[in-house]
């Protein structure tokens, strides 16, 4: 089946610091997303990516949609404590109401932020 | 605009126990999902509903799951005799129309089968 891998796993920063993670695959997707979960709670949507090459921006948040349509990267910048939590990025196949809608979530990248 | 709601946020139960829980999307969303997550990991795709009609079912989803989402509205996932490995939360999500790639969730329901 289809499989993410999320690097790095964990990443300590500094506060101000900005971050860069990644997501890649062995199969192609047509829709990267990416979510913050915090603790006990569900995932939160960050940014949705829809065409090869595209790039993104929420905030202090840049999120780019490869080129090959197997990898994205997400960006923080001016990174602050409450960015502490875990990044998901997820995939998705489907296409124009053809073929499966559900997501692929990578492992995860846990941030933590040193005041 | 309220968001995915889901109850009851936790649940311990005996293994053997039946349990289910609901979730209610966001209004006027009519794809709803489910996803089990464990620790460590990202959230596993289980089932999803476009309205009422159950579209797609994982591998995950073993014959003692079943999931409903009856007039297309809240959705309920039933577990029946449940086992240690089930400890898990359970997610929630729903999408809309063009934008049904943008799943929001829920805030999960843990489960603990002891």
């Amino acid at each position: 089946g289809q499989q993410l891998n999320q690097s790095p796993q964990s990443m300590f920063i500094q506060e101000g610091e900005d971050v860069s993670m990644n997501c890649t695959s062995s199969s192609i997707f047509n829709t990267w997303l990416w979510y913050k979960q915090d603790p006990g709670e569900g995932p939160v949507l960050l940014i949705a990516l829809y065409k090869a090459g595209e790039l993104t921006s929420n905030g202090r948040l840049t999120a780019q949609f490869g080129i090959t349509r197997k990898d994205s990267f997400l960006n923080i910048s001016a990174s602050i404590p409450s960015d502490v939590g875990i990044y998901f990025c997820a995939g998705q196949s489907g296409y124009s109401g053809a073929g499966s809608y559900q997501l692929t979530f990578g492992k995860g990248t846990k941030l933590s932020v040193i005041p | 605009d309220t968001g995915v709601s889901q109850d009851p946020r936790h649940k311990i139960t005996k293994r053997g126990q039946n349990v289910t829980f609901r979730c209610d999307p966001i209004s006027e969303h009519n794809r709803l999902y489910w996803y089990r997550q464990t620790l460590g990991q990202g959230p596993e795709f289980l089932t999803y509903f476009q309205n009422e009609a159950q579209l797609e079912k994982s591998r995950l989803l073993s014959d003692r799951f079943s999931a409903e989402r009856p007039k297309g509205s809240f959705s309920t996932l039933e577990i029946q005799r449940t086992e240690q490995g089930d400890s898990a939360m359970y997610l929630c999500a729903s999408s809309m129309g063009q934008f049904h790639y943008e799943q929001y969730f829920g805030p999960g329901t843990r489960l603990t089968v002891t």
